[in-house]
């Protein structure tokens, strides 16, 4: 596809259920970031992927999250004993990593939703 | 600050020009961007502006720069209804690819 591609793009689960939230980016994107959005604040680093480096993982909220991406593309994003105020829009982007104008392209989000 | 820093809301009428402002936290920062994000979808760049500026202007978009004070205003000539979503400013701190994102603004433009 011509974009980055989120799926699932909603999510309903019960408190304490794990989920997965995937992200496929644009082909021969290096760089891949995870952003949580929530009702009425900003948009909150969560991960950023590299090429081969290691991941900024300084904005996992805590150690329920964990991101991989695998092979260098696709990411998947996983919330452990998920909680209501994980309740967010989960946003994924990526860009060709060393971009002069450095645009991020963004995929249109998987709403989560904690019962 | 540690936060980029936007009005939450702004309001005004078709064909009215409308400004938005930002306030962003590191004067180092090479390139600052503004994104747009319409219902239901996620950001798309909008326009961007490298530090040695002070303006950029394209099309119905003017950008403004003042690094003295560290703010960014994006102004948006003859608004459309089509214009109403929510505007992000974002900035790079250097040495880093964590892009830093205002809390953005809601733009609704009233027929």
């Amino acid at each position: 596809g011509a974009g980055v591609s989120q799926s699932p793009s909603n999510k309903v689960t019960e408190k304490g259920k794990d989920v997965e939230l995937r992200c496929d980016p644009i082909s021969g994107h290096t760089a891949l970031y995870w952003y949580r959005q929530s009702l009425g604040q900003g948009l909150e680093f969560l991960i950023y992927f590299q090429g081969n480096s290691a991941p900024d993982k300084s904005g996992l909220p805590s150690d329920r999250f964990s991101a991989e991406r695998t092979g260098g593309s696709v990411s998947t994003l996983t919330i452990q004993r998920t909680q209501q105020e994980d309740s967010a829009v989960y946003l994924c982007a990526s860009s060709y990593g060393t971009s002069n104008t450095g645009e991020l392209f963004f995929g249109e989000g998987s709403r989560l939703t904690v019962l | 600050g540690e936060d980029v820093e936007q009005s939450l809301f702004l309001s005004v009428r078709e064909g009215d020009s409308s400004v938005i402002n930002c306030t962003y936290t590191d004067s180092s920062s090479t390139y600052l961007y503004w994104y747009k994000q319409e219902p239901g979808a996620g950001l798309q760049l909008l326009t961007y502006i490298f530090s040695n500026m002070d303006m950029k202007q394209d099309q119905r978009l003017t950008v403004l720069l003042n690094k003295k004070d560290k703010h960014l205003s994006l102004r948006i000539a003859d608004t459309q209804t089509g214009d109403s979503a929510i505007y992000f400013c974002a900035e790079i701190p250097p040495g880093t690819y964590k892009y830093i994102f205002g809390t953005g603004t809601r733009l609704k433009v009233l027929a």
